[in-house]
């Protein structure tokens, strides 16, 4: 069965460093997404992409964020600046028409 | 704003039982509504969609209805297993949402032996 890959699966990285998360979506689907959970908390929407541009953005995803699509296959979540409170478990999606969405394992990024 | 209710308190039932979890919105009139499993340190995996105009849908030992006036989701899990035990998460999603899913709490699932 397809699925999303992401890597790494776990980052650990310092204050005010930039991470680039990385996310290889299911090769036929044109919708992609980020979400991330706190630990102990719900799953929450960051962005969605579609035709190589952001289709919609939630608060969380401000100035310190940013998605691309660099080639074609892989779709990358960029932190320029990292705080403390971005220590997260990072999920990519991906979905075709259907709606139903299909998860990558996630990235556990830890901000030390 | 709009709000996604699910049984805040774990559910713990015997095996073999059948499990039925609740999902409650509000400030919504969703197209579809979507349920998924996590597991600890996973992400969520797609299990079941229903639509607005399907009263009831099933998929092996699923089953989910939706109730589109009473604003209500209920997911069944029959004859159920230890393997089921799990966080489930119910996903409205209207129309003019953007594909963009909003998630509930979810509900932490135990089924004993």
């Amino acid at each position: 069965e397809p699925e999303v890959t992401q890597t790494p699966s776990h980052q650990v990285t310092q204050m005010g460093q930039e991470v680039i998360l990385r996310c290889v979506p299911i090769s036929n689907h044109l919708y992609f997404y980020w979400y991330r959970q706190i630990l102990g908390q719900k799953v929450e929407f960051l962005v969605s992409f579609y035709n190589n541009e952001i289709s919609e953005k939630s608060e969380i995803f401000d100035d310190q964020f940013s998605v691309e699509r660099p080639d074609g296959s892989n779709f990358t979540l960029k932190i320029r600046s990292t705080k403390l409170e971005d220590s997260a478990m990072y999920f990519c999606a991906s979905s075709g028409s259907n709606y139903g969405y299909t998860f990558g394992s996630g990235t556990r990024l830890t901000v030390v | 704003s709009q709000k996604i209710e699910q049984n805040s308190e774990a559910l713990n039932i015997q095996e073999g039982k059948t499990a039925t979890l609740t999902c409650n919105y509000t400030n919504y009139s969703p197209a579809y509504l979507q349920w998924y499993r996590q597991d600890p340190g996973r992400g969520p995996v797609f299990l079941l969609l229903i639509r607005e105009n399907e009263k009831e849908k099933r998929k092996e030992r699923l089953k989910v209805t939706f109730d589109t006036t009473l604003k209500q989701s209920l997911f069944h899990i029959t004859a159920s297993q230890p393997a089921d035990s799990a966080t489930y998460l119910c996903a409205p999603l209207s129309r003019n949402q953007g594909g963009k899913l909003i998630f509930g709490q979810g509900t932490e699932l135990s089924v004993k032996p």
